[in-house]
Order: C-alpha cells, then structure tokens, then sequence
C-alpha cells in the first residue's frame, strides 16, 4: 500500500527543472506533498484532492491524476533551497489510511 | 504557537530493553501519527490516534504500542527492542480527523540508536 516514487534521486543544476512522481495501486482519494531537509522535520507542500485538480505556489506545482492513481510534483527553475527529500501521502479512497511514499532525493547544484 | 515536540532527541539503548518516546502536538490538534524513518524506506506508519482513540495502525509487530492522552499528548512504547529497531521515529499531530484536508505538522523526531 506503500506509494512508490520515482526517480529515488535526481541532481539538479540550479535553474533546471523536474518532475517527482508518485503511484498508488490503491485508489486514492487525496494526495499529500511534503519536503524533508537534511536533519529537519518533513514540511508540508500542498493537498490535492480527488477530482484531478493542480495546485502549485512559487514554482513548485503538482498534479493529481485520479485515473492513473499517480501525482506528480512539478518544481521550476530551481534553486538551491529546493535540496531535499520529497515524500508524496496518499490517503485511500478507503478513508483514515495514509501512507507516505518512497522519498526521492532532490540535490540542487550551482 | 509552540510547534510538535518530541522527546528525547537522542536515545541510545541496547537490544532487549524497552523504550518510550513522547510527543506533544501543537495546541488544539487531536490527532497524533507516529512513522518510523530509516534509510531507503521512508516513512512507514505506525499507528494513528484522535481523541485517545488508536483509528489506523500500520504494519509492525505487537512489540509496538502507543496510546493518546486526554491532552492530546501522545507516548509510543516499543518492547524489545532489536537492532533494526534503530531509526528515525516521527510523530505528527493535525487539527481534525481527516487527511482530506488536514495538512501534518512533524516533530523534529527521536532518533533512536540499539546496540
């Protein structure tokens, strides 16, 4: 029931873009976005809803597709404080489960 | 608003013996869920509580356990205890009892260390 993110760890210059996804073989009812720097809390991002909606602030945007049972994070041009690891949650259309994913390790370089 | 604590920081304890960890959530979150983070696993789940009540619990061993308090304060006992017990141990507390529209707020974690 453990979502699987892919890819497991991407490097990054400063300015590029990338793309995070996140599957369920469950379906999902809502899907969670959370970033973890090194030695710190995991930190929410942003909600998506059933329903196939997009939602994004600054140039971090994420999208749900209800039918693929996949999200997927979306951050533009990117910066340095972007470096982390980022955990999708998927909540089952089951209710009162939650399960966060894999993790991918995003490295942003100079 | 104080954010969610967890204590200890740090634990370091050998195999077989018992250990207690303690989280308190922001003020006026019922609902506290606890994940154990290693390495390449990411975060797996324990066990949820709303209300003093355990609602959801993940897939570990028996030797885990966990209960609410009236103040939404939050303990997770774990017996027992082996060398891949050694992890990260997170707790995070929301405001309701729905994932639908309740973002989580996590603790900085006790990170636990068997020997």
């Amino acid at each position: 029931q453990q979502p699987v993110q892919s890819p497991q760890a991407v490097i990054l210059r400063e300015g590029e873009d990338a793309v995070i996804n996140c599957s369920s073989s469950k379906a999902l009812y809502s899907v969670h976005w959370y970033r973890q720097k090194h030695g710190e809390a995991p930190v929410f991002l942003m909600i998506l809803l059933k329903g196939g909606e997009q939602k994004g602030h600054d140039k971090i945007s994420a999208s749900f597709n209800e039918k693929k049972q996949q999200s997927s994070l979306y951050l533009t041009a990117s910066q340095l404080s972007y470096s982390g690891t980022y955990f999708c949650g998927t909540e089952l259309n089951t209710g009162n489960q939650f399960y966060f994913g894999t993790g991918t390790s995003l490295t942003v370089i100079p | 608003k104080a954010g969610v604590t967890q204590t200890p920081r740090y634990l370091i304890k050998t195999r077989g013996q018992q250990v207690t960890l303690s989280c308190s959530p922001i003020s006026g979150h019922r609902s506290v869920s606890w994940y154990q983070q290693t390495p390449g696993q990411g975060l797996q789940f324990l066990f949820e509580y709303f209300s003093e009540t355990q609602r959801n619990k993940g897939n570990f061993p028996g030797r885990f356990s966990g209960r609410q308090f009236s103040n939404s304060r939050s303990e997770m006992n774990v017996s027992t205890l082996e060398l891949g017990d050694s992890a990260l141990y997170l707790c995070a507390s929301s405001a309701g009892r729905s994932y639908t529209n309740e973002k989580l707020f996590f603790g900085s974690g006790t990170q636990l260390s068997v020997l």
